[in-house]
């Protein structure tokens, strides 16, 4: 399972775009990278993935450099609402067993 | 579409003590799965099943097993709690194809004193 590394916790003022990164340096050419969002108290909640490039959907973007070795989620605009866990995974979708790891902690601050 | 449902939403139980935790999808999907999460930890993978009938192991199946006799039903059984059993396990649920989007339930909220 390629590891993912994040940091442990960060803020943001509301208002403001939120750029979260990961760290995947032993990525594997199958893996595709996944974030998930997870609330107190409610299960996660995916929120974007992607091979590489940049792939945007109604509510993030994901840039992945040519190396694959990390990639960043970015939330413009972020509200308070958005502060939950962060999760950035990397896997082959077939394999399912795709790794959580501890996440990263995002506050945002009126 | 109730999507993923898990009962029950708590429960306590005493060392020794057994328990059947299920999940339940309206979505008709293939796979399903039981995490674990513990306080200010990810979540760890305790077992999946890629279909009806099917089962394997994940992360951390010591002490925990399972069943998928309808595709719409994963069961998580602990034979013999223990306190280190105490957590709050998640199920999820996805289609196959080209895509990592997992469902998941609610939660469940496990003591084992």
């Amino acid at each position: 399972l390629a590891k993912t590394t994040q940091p442990i916790s960060m803020d943001s003022y509301e208002g403001q775009e939120v750029n979260i990164t990961c760290s995947h340096n032993n990525i594997a050419t199958n893996d595709y990278i996944t974030w998930y969002q997870q609330f107190p108290s409610q299960g996660p909640r995916f929120i974007i993935q992607g091979y590489k490039t940049k792939v945007t959907n109604e509510v993030a973007s994901l840039f992945i450099p040519a190396d694959r070795k990390s990639s960043t989620l970015s939330l413009p605009r972020v509200s308070l609402s958005d502060t939950a866990v962060y999760y950035c995974l990397v896997g082959d979708y077939g394999n399912n067993r795709l790794a959580f790891g501890k996440g990263n902690q995002v506050v945002v601050i009126p | 579409n109730a999507g993923v449902t898990q009962t029950p939403k708590f429960r306590v139980l005493k060392t020794g003590q057994s328990m059947t935790l299920l999940c339940a999808q309206d979505m008709n999907h293939e796979y399903m799965y039981w995490y674990r999460q513990d306080p200010g930890m990810g979540l760890r993978l305790i077992h999946y099943s890629v279909g009806e009938g099917t089962t394997a192991k994940g992360e951390v199946p010591d002490g925990y097993n399972v069943s998928r006799l309808k595709k719409q039903n994963f069961l998580l059984g602990l034979e013999s709690a223990a306190p280190s059993q105490t957590s709050v396990y998640f199920c999820a649920s996805r289609p196959t194809g080209e895509s990592d989007e997992q469902f998941f339930g609610p939660g469940t909220r496990l003591t084992v004193l």
